[in-house]
């Protein structure tokens, strides 16, 4: 079936320095990628997605691209704040009903 | 955009006794996600409704629980004769359209089961 795999976490990191969560998946078909994220407290709340090969999705100064040949979407920043730390979570959408499914998350802790 | 809305936020309960949790989605959305998470996991899928219809029903959703979405408005989730495994985080999430695009999410019912 459908699953995704996120590196281990917490990622611990300064201010202003560059982040990668590295994310892969296996998916029959051709899924669409996303990343959200929850704040302390929060719901999760979409970040950024990507529909098909070579996409970029973009928001908030963080970034992924769709890599079909390496089945990956790595969530990238190149400079974090301390509003940044939160749990990221990667997600996949395929088959018919797209019912996602999402990986364990990445705890990021930036500190000032 | 009110979000989405669940209630309540936390639930202490003795195993065997049966619990409700209730979602309001965003009002205009038909399609409604029932999910669970436990402490290190992400989400896990349990059931959707589009509208009123329950299309779908993961196989971790065992005969003690049920949901229903009457109306194709708010949903609610019943867990019959708890067990200690059941203890989790109950997340629901709401979005619009045919086919999944964005999912909006409550802030959670923290279900704990003694």
């Amino acid at each position: 079936g459908d699953s995704v795999t996120q590196m281990e976490g917490p990622v611990t990191l300064s201010e202003e320095a560059f982040l990668t969560i590295n994310c892969t998946y296996t998916a029959t078909g051709y899924p669409s990628l996303f990343w959200y994220v929850q704040y302390p407290g929060e719901g999760l709340q979409l970040l950024l997605k990507a529909t098909k090969a070579d996409d970029k999705g973009s928001n908030k100064g963080f970034e992924a691209t769709y890599r079909k040949e390496t089945t990956s979407f790595h969530l990238e920043k190149g400079s974090v704040q301390v509003s940044d730390s939160a749990v990221y979570f990667c997600a996949l959408g395929s088959g018919g009903s797209y019912i996602p499914t999402f990986g364990r998350g990445t705890s990021l802790i930036v500190h000032p | 955009d009110t979000g989405v809305s669940q209630n309540p936020r936390h639930k202490i309960t003795k195993r065997g006794q049966n619990v409700t949790f209730r979602c309001d989605p965003i009002s205009e959305h038909n399609r409604l996600y029932w999910y669970r998470q436990t402490l290190g996991q992400g989400p896990e899928f349990l059931t959707y409704f589009q509208n009123e219809a329950q299309l779908e029903k993961s196989r971790l959703l065992s005969d003690r629980f049920s949901a229903e979405r009457p109306k194709g408005s708010f949903s609610t989730l019943e867990i019959q004769r708890t067990e200690q495994g059941d203890s989790a985080m109950y997340l629901c999430a709401s979005s619009l359209g045919d086919r999944y695009e964005k999912l909006f999410f409550g802030s959670g019912t923290q279900l704990s089961v003694l």
